[in-house]
């Protein structure tokens, strides 16, 4: 599966919007990108998934880059329950999904 | 609909136990897998299953053993508890394989383990 690459962390004020980049430069051509989330001392839990139209659900919007190399989950007005840590995850042929680090979300009140 | 359940939520063992960590689903997903998440870390992969009866290796298998009889259920051994297992462990299952455009892993609360 393609690497990824995402910021260690990113600060927000509450019910401003906020966009979580990922780069995956090495993606292949069938590979989805799937967005996790995990909240303090909990599992992850799924967002969302795209190819590579733009995708939304009532969680978050995902964009994925004409090009496919980079992707950007945007959370619409954040609250404090979207303090989390996200995973970004492409998924193609590999059994083994690769979780980085993924990105801190802190959101102030 | 529980979703994906594990037992026990937390676990002390001493080093050379053996010990078995439960997970069940309710939501007839083929695929089941079991990642081991270290403080500050992403996740990763022990083992999974594609379906009853078949099991393969993930990213970390050494020292686990699983088994998958029935849909429902994937339980992750522990053969000789190491300190080097101290970790939460999570289960997850999914309707899809990855690749799909149907792949959305769902997880359990976790297990915390430690090894003393």
């Amino acid at each position: 599966d393609a690497k990824t690459t995402q910021p260690n962390s990113m600060e927000s004020n509450e019910e401003e919007p906020v966009h979580l980049p990922c780069n995956h430069s090495t993606i292949s051509g069938t590979d989805y990108i799937h967005w996790y989330r995990q909240l303090p001392s909990q599992g992850p839990e799924y967002v969302i998934h795209g190819l590579t139209s733009n995708v939304n659900n009532r969680m978050a919007s995902l964009a994925i880059a004409e090009d496919r190399k980079s992707s950007t989950l945007i959370l619409h007005r954040a609250t404090l329950r979207d303090a989390a840590v996200y995973y970004c995850l492409p998924s193609g042929g590999s059994y083994i999904p690769t979780f980085g680090r993924g990105t801190s979300l802190i959101v102030h009140p | 609909n529980a979703g994906v359940t594990q037992t026990p939520k937390f676990q002390v063992l001493k080093t050379g136990q053996s010990m078995t960590l439960q997970c069940a689903q309710d939501m007839n997903h083929e695929y089941m897998s079991w990642y081991r998440q270290d403080p500050g870390m992403g996740l990763r992969l022990i083992h999974y299953s594609v379906g009853a009866g078949i099991t393969d290796q993930g990213e970390v298998p050494n020292g686990y053993n699983v088994s998958r009889s029935t849909t429902e259920d994937f339980p992750l051994r522990l053969l000789s508890a190491a300190p080097s297992q101290t970790s939460v462990y999570f289960c997850a299952s999914s309707y899809g394989a990855p690749g799909t455009a149907i792949y959305e892993q769902y997880f359990g609360p976790g297990t915390r383990l430690t090894v003393t």
